[in-house]
């Protein structure tokens, strides 16, 4: 499987605590996105870090990719309850073929 | 602008009956797509469409099958369900290396 797998499985912390989740996967990428899910709800596109970048922002979010070891890591700054979710990377091979992790459980306690 | 359309949103099936969940979007994407969601397993990739007429298996396609006729539709068949599909099935859709767009899922449960 091309799969990734997040690390950790799940995740708790207190409001206004910096959260980070991992992602490794197996062959080579196009790029490298980063979803989250309510529960209950589909999937909602958070930041995407092409092969060739490093480090990528997006306001509390800060995404890096390291392709020698093949992982990336999501760092969600000053956490608010809000962001209790689940947090997924997906891995795009070609421009058409996208693979998702078994994901990051997220609570913020307030 | 309606984005990804799933129907229906949940559905009960008795083991051998055939069903196809409807997916339509409105963004003219050219890539879409079919998920499973179980319950420690992530997403797993079902079938992908990049374009009419052009469709490929992901990594459990067994038991499923998809066409696409217009650039808007991608449905998905089951043949004669069982109870290892029940799962919440995700449609998605985007443009070439660009961020997928999700419907909101359709529940199945095979009795």
């Amino acid at each position: 499987s091309q799969q990734g797998e997040e690390d950790p499985q799940a995740l708790s912390i207190q409001e206004g605590e910096n959260a980070t989740m991992n992602c490794s996967y197996k062959t080579s990428i196009n790029n490298l996105q980063w979803y989250r899910q309510n529960s209950g709800r589909g999937l909602v596109h958070l930041i995407l870090i092409r092969s060739n970048e490093r480090e990528k922002h997006s306001g509390r979010l800060r995404v890096t990719l390291d392709t020698s070891k093949k992982s990336s890591s999501l760092l969600i700054t000053a956490s608010r309850a809000a962001d209790t979710a689940s947090y997924f990377c997906a891995t795009d091979l070609t421009g058409n073929q996208f693979y998702f992790g078994t994901g990051t459980s997220l609570t913020v306690i307030p | 602008n309606a984005g990804v359309t799933q129907t229906p949103k949940f559905q009960v099936l008795k083991t051998g009956q055939s069903m196809t969940l409807q997916c339509a979007q409105d963004m003219n994407h050219e890539y879409m797509s079919w998920y499973r969601q179980d319950p420690g397993m992530g997403l797993r990739l079902i079938h992908y469409s990049v374009g009419a007429g052009i469709t490929d298996q992901g990594e459990v396609p067994n038991g499923y099958n998809v066409s696409r006729s217009t650039t808007e539709d991608f449905p998905l068949r089951l043949l004669s369900a069982a109870p290892s599909q029940t799962s919440v099935y995700f449609c998605a859709s985007s443009y070439h290396n660009s961020p997928l767009h999700f419907g909101n899922g359709t529940r199945l449960t095979v009795t």
